[in-house]
């Protein structure tokens, strides 16, 4: 089975703070995603990354950045953290074999909250 | 642009009784589609997708969902729900074959009754 596995369950940091959030697959999947989740708007692409140190924006990447220096590990950084960005995050990813036909593999997410 | 809409933010069925969740969504060609539940401080598990072929999908935990195109519609349903089965549910749409990327709907939170 495939494993993703997000460090942290919850966080509490502070505003200003850069936060850093990992997230590791263990099936040498190529695309990894970041979302973020908030009651009554679903999940919400922030970034994704294609192959290592390649990435691409998603819906809201803004205050948002991301780093993949290798294929198995996916990090989301968040600037200088505000209290709007408390939310749940959650990661993902998917070996497409040519094909957009596969499953995303979800972490547990991490719940985090800007004091 | 491509979206997906679950009307139903919230329902309440009765342990026992059938359940269908809602799913419309907007995209010009054949999608492929999801059904995924989350239970409360989890991550998204995959129920059944849609790619091609019969419209009826079978899924685990005994749910199973209709690709109706003349409706753009991709419902969930189950003949008998557990109490188990409360969570939040989310449809979704993969509206480019090659980067795996979903759009996702609003998500419906579903209440058993027992």
């Amino acid at each position: 089975d495939v494993k993703v596995t997000q460090s942290s369950r919850y966080l509490v940091k502070r505003t200003g703070e850069k936060v850093f959030l990992e997230c590791v697959q263990d099936m040498d999947h190529e695309n990894m995603f970041w979302y973020r989740q908030d009651p009554g708007l679903g999940l919400r692409l922030i970034y994704f990354s294609y192959d290592v140190k390649m990435k691409e924006k998603g819906d809201i990447p803004e205050g948002y950045s991301v780093s993949r220096e290798k294929k198995e590990r996916f990090s989301l950084i968040l600037e200088s953290a505000s209290t709007n960005q408390t939310s749940m995050y959650l990661c993902a990813s998917i070996g497409l074999q040519g094909n957009g036909n596969q499953p995303q593999h979800f972490g547990d997410g991490t719940r985090l909250s800007i004091l | 642009a491509q979206s997906v809409t679950q009307p139903d933010i919230h329902i309440t069925v009765s342990e026992g009784a059938s359940l269908e969740l809602r799913c419309n969504y907007s995209y010009g060609a054949t999608p492929y589609l999801f059904w995924y539940v989350q239970s409360p401080g989890q991550g998204l598990q995959l129920l059944l997708k849609y790619f091609s072929g019969d419209t009826l999908v079978q899924g685990i935990k005994g749910f199973e969902a209709e690709f109706k195109r003349s409706q753009s519609s991709f419902n969930l349903r189950k003949p008998s729900v557990h109490w188990s089965d409360a969570a939040e549910y989310f449809c979704a749409v993969a509206p480019s074959s090659n980067t795996g990327k979903l759009i996702f709907g609003q998500g419906t939170t579903l209440q058993v009754k027992p």
